[in-house]
């Protein structure tokens, strides 16, 4: 029952920018995106998130299209250390009922000198 | 300001035998959940919890799991009568409220990686 859809693997030049997509088409008005990521099986680690506007921060930006229904993640110039799975999510919390990531497969980003 | 414990960090139990991991959250924080992964798979949610209370139990097997936050001491995932197929790695997550509105959101622990032989 995931809500995104990613493509599973990614290569990406060090120093070079890595834009990541991810689809979620069946997202509703009120449920955010957001972006971790997860290095040898760490716990996952937050990135950015968003709603509607497009969003940045020390890490990463986030474009969101108009229509809501896909994303991308930029990571401006990636290293070595950037190389993890990266999942898209969609953010269910509806008041007091619920509060729950939806994750999707991810997409295992390699990043390579 | 430490981040979100999760303790053993490793777990092996015969089938049969009973698990239970053990989650505290960032100071500060008062919602707990919990999610699994099995190998090659992104996180599934299993529950969501604040202190005494479960609020959404959604993602939990109908059987054998449970799971608690007590007023003092920290949230217990709990699986009875383990079988291979609960081998899987756990993860707890904290944070100081539900709704997209705040912040960073979850803060993810480091999980239980729970192996059944």
């Amino acid at each position: 029952d995931a809500k995104t859809t990613q493509p599973p693997s990614m290569d990406c030049a060090e120093g070079r920018a890595a834009n990541l997509p991810c689809n979620h088409s069946t997202i509703s008005g009120n449920e955010y995106v957001y972006w971790y990521r997860q290095i040898h099986s760490q716990g996952p680690r937050y990135i950015i998130h968003g709603l509607k506007n497009n969003e940045t921060n020390e890490m990463a930006s986030l474009i969101i299209t108009e229509d809501r229904k896909s994303s991308t993640l930029i990571l401006p110039h990636a290293t070595l250390r950037d190389t993890a799975v990266y999942y898209c999510i969609v953010r269910v919390a509806g008041g007091h009922n619920t509060d729950k990531l939806i994750f999707g497969t991810g997409t295992r980003l390699q990043v390579f000198p | 300001n430490a981040g979100v414990m999760q303790n053993p960090r490793h777990l092996v139990r015969r089938r049969g035998q009973e698990a239970r991991l053990r989650c505290s959250p960032m100071k500060g924080h008062s919602h707990v959940y919990w999610y699994r992964q099995l190998p090659e798979e992104g996180l599934k949610f299993m529950v969501y919890l604040q202190k005494e209370n479960i609020i959404d139990e959604s993602g939990m097997p109908k059987e054998r799991f449970s799971a608690e936050f007590p007023k003092e001491g920290p949230s217990i995932l709990r699986i009875q009568q383990v079988v291979r197929g609960d081998s899987a790695a756990y993860f707890c997550a904290s944070s100081p409220g539900p709704g997209g509105r705040i912040g960073n959101g979850y803060t993810f622990g480091s999980g239980t990686r729970l192996t059944v032989v």
